[in-house]
């Protein structure tokens, strides 16, 4: 069965500090893999996802994150956050067919002004 | 185009009593999943149905329960609340084929049960 590793549970980041978040994920298989963001008093949304192809994906608001498939990993980068970016981030991953989505437990990103 | 819609938003039960969530995916989403957000947790998955047909079912105890209907909204029930159920049950749907889907979910604003 599949399963995701978020390494972080809480992180607390100054303004224009880089932010890198991990994510780990075991499947042998072709795997799709998402970043979703829920902001305080919202919605779980969609940050950016993987599919195929160029390993680097970049998403909304500044993110982008990068697939090593050698390393099952696909963690999560922003060059410079901002206050707003405080939120809970979530890594998930989909194998192929029927499979469910799984997610990771989490990480809470908080950045002072 | 409207989102997915959960119904109630807040509820408070005590423990023995059942409790129903609604949910109302994106017009022409058909599959439907479920799950359970509590803290440190993250996502427990709960089912996931496509045209009405249970497609898959994480590892919870069968006084949890759901379906889905011809217009693909669905509904989650669990029986014999208990003080662990209290969470955030969140609803997603997606634009899911027969052979499978993406995994890109759209969710809901969830409908956050108090049980106690």
């Amino acid at each position: 069965a599949q399963s995701v590793s978020q390494h972080n549970h809480h992180v607390i980041l100054s303004e224009a500090a880089s932010l890198e978040l991990g994510c780990n994920y075991s499947y042998g298989g072709t795997v799709n893999l998402f970043w979703y963001v829920q902001y305080p008093g919202q919605h779980l949304q969609l940050l950016l996802k993987y599919f195929s192809g160029d390993p680097l994906v970049k998403g909304i608001k500044g993110f982008e994150a990068e697939f090593i498939k050698s390393k099952f990993s696909f963690n999560l980068r922003k060059p410079s956050v901002q206050w707003s970016d405080t939120a809970e981030y979530f890594c998930a991953v989909k194998a192929g067919g029927y499979q469910k989505v799984t997610f990771g437990t989490g990480t809470k990103l908080q950045v002072i002004p | 185009k409207a989102g997915v819609t959960q119904t109630p938003r807040y509820l408070i039960k005590t423990r023995g009593q059942q409790v129903t969530l609604s949910c109302s995916p994106i017009s022409g989403h058909r599959s439907v999943s479920w799950y359970q957000q509590t803290p440190g947790q993250g996502l427990q998955f709960l089912f996931e149905y496509f045209s009405e047909t249970q497609r898959n079912k994480g590892n919870f105890p069968g006084r949890f329960s759901g379906r889905q209907f011809s217009n693909s909204r669905s509904e989650m029930n669990v029986s014999t609340l208990e003080l662990g159920d209290s969470a955030l049950y969140l609803c997603a749907s997606s634009l899911a084929r027969t052979g499978g889907n993406t995994g890109e979910l759209f969710f809901g604003e969830g409908s956050r049960l108090t049980v106690l």
